[in-house]
């Protein structure tokens, strides 16, 4: 089956530093991926919808300033998290549609990101 | 706004046992996914079910879809241990964003 890797799978980072995770469709291209945090023992919420060429669509709350989001090939995405602070601690997964049919939302290893 | 709950959050329950989880959402949907996450993971893709009355089984899992009731079921026949996961189903909103349902927390005592 598809494959998403995401890197890095754990980070810890000091509080005001920026954090990138990569995202990449190993297999197949990708024009659209998503960004989801979960919290502990919490559903995903969205963060954002990644697509290739253009700027990301944030959900309502999610800083875009804040929340860094570049899709500049078929099979990469980053989410940077500029300035972290504890309350960004979380864990972050990334999702990819496969074309051509788009039905399949493959996912990432998740990156388990504190910031202390 | 779509809103997807699931029913019951946490199930603990013996291994040898068959339950229920359901999930029901609010808005109009033909196709539903379910997920698997395990401690510290990622989402497993366990169900794409894409129509009305479909109905798919892996091993001891099985789920259905009924659109019109804006329901689905994972259904967990003669649990074993090694099913304790989280489950989670979600649902499409426009084209491509899926919705999560809060997750079904699933402990499967021997």
């Amino acid at each position: 089956g598809a494959v998403v890797s995401q890197h890095p799978s754990w980070v810890i980072c000091k509080s005001g530093t920026s954090v990138k995770i990569e995202c990449r469709s190993l297999d197949f291209q990708a024009t659209t991926m998503f960004w989801y945090r979960q919290f502990p023992k919490q559903s995903l919420m969205l963060m954002a919808t990644s697509n290739e060429g253009s700027k990301a669509t944030y959900e309502q709350g999610v800083e875009k300033d804040k929340f860094l989001i570049n899709h500049a090939s078929l099979t990469l995405s980053t989410l940077t998290v500029t300035s972290a602070h504890p309350e960004d601690s979380s864990f972050y997964i990334c999702s990819a549609l496969s074309l051509p049919t788009n039905e399949k939302l493959f996912f990432g290893s998740g990156t388990q990101l504190s910031v202390l | 706004e779509l809103k997807v709950e699931q029913n019951p959050l946490f199930l603990s329950m013996q291994e040898g046992k068959n339950y229920t989880i359901y999930c029901n959402y609010s808005t109009t949907s033909d196709r539903l996914y379910w997920y698997r996450q395990d401690p510290g993971k990622s989402l497993e893709s366990l169900f794409v079910l894409l129509s009305n009355g479909a109905v798919k089984q892996e091993g001891r899992l099985m789920a259905s879809l009924d659109t019109k009731a804006r329901l689905s079921t994972l259904h967990i026949t003669a649990a074993v241990h090694d099913l304790s996961a989280t489950y989670f189903c979600a649902v499409p909103q426009g084209a491509q964003k899926l919705v999560f349902g809060q997750g079904t927390r699933l402990t499967i005592n021997p």
